[in-house]
């Protein structure tokens, strides 16, 4: 089975500064790695996803994740956050392969201070 | 037009009513998903259907019953309502193969149950 942990549960940071939020990752088998995010009172959205190939991948919204397969780790950047970044972020994984059952992570809530 | 759309948005009832969850997504998707995010805002998968078959049935009170009439809707029946029932139910879509693709949300629909 896959699990996903989510480092910190809050990650205050202010406006047009850089942020990171940290996920690792629990696997024996080859995963997909996903990064949501939940605005208030919505369903989740999918922001980006590793599934193979270049360890960089870039998302919408000016976010980008890094896949180590070394340290197991699916990490979270964007270079300048806005005060509409204010959300709450989930990583999530699933073995690779179709038909496969994604598990989330406990959530990241980024508040962006003006 | 909304992509995966959820009725009602907001269920309020009393322990022990049976009350039902609809959703119809537009996108095409072959597999539809619910998820229940408790209020610490964890996520967790209850059930998938690919094409009308159930593919995935988490460890779930056999008091909620999915039904998929086709691959556009997917239902969900809670029986005898329980206060621990209370929660966020969301429906997800995807196209054929599931995780890899990701996931499209519904908005949810808040169930409480008093």
């Amino acid at each position: 089975a896959q699990s996903v942990t989510q480092l910190d549960s809050q990650v205050p940071v202010f406006e047009e500064a850089p942020v990171e939020l940290r996920c690792n990752y629990s696997s024996s088998v080859s995963v997909y790695l996903f990064w949501y995010v939940q605005y208030p009172n919505q369903g989740l959205q999918l922001l980006l996803k590793y599934l193979s190939g270049s360890t960089l991948v870039k998302g919408i919204n000016g976010f980008e994740a890094e896949f180590n397969k070394s340290q197991t780790s699916f990490h979270l950047r964007k270079p300048s956050v806005h005060i509409s970044d204010t959300a709450e972020y989930f990583c999530a994984v699933s073995a690779a392969g179709g038909y496969q059952k994604v598990t989330f992570g406990i959530g990241t809530k980024l508040q962006v201070i003006p | 037009d909304t992509a995966v759309s959820q009725t009602p948005k907001y269920l309020v009832t009393q322990m022990g009513n049976d009350k039902s969850i609809k959703c119809e997504q537009n996108l095409g998707h072959d597999t539809m998903y619910w998820y229940k995010q408790d209020s610490k805002k964890f996520l967790k998968i209850m059930f998938s259907y690919n094409n009308k078959e159930l593919i995935i049935n988490e460890t779930v009170p056999n008091r909620f019953s999915p039904k998929s009439p086709d691959k556009a809707h997917l239902n969900l029946h809670i029986n005898s309502l329980e206060l621990g029932d209370s929660a966020v139910y969301f429906c997800a879509s995807s196209q054929a193969g599931g995780a890899n693709y990701g996931y499209t949300f519904g908005s949810g629909t808040r169930l409480t149950v008093v």
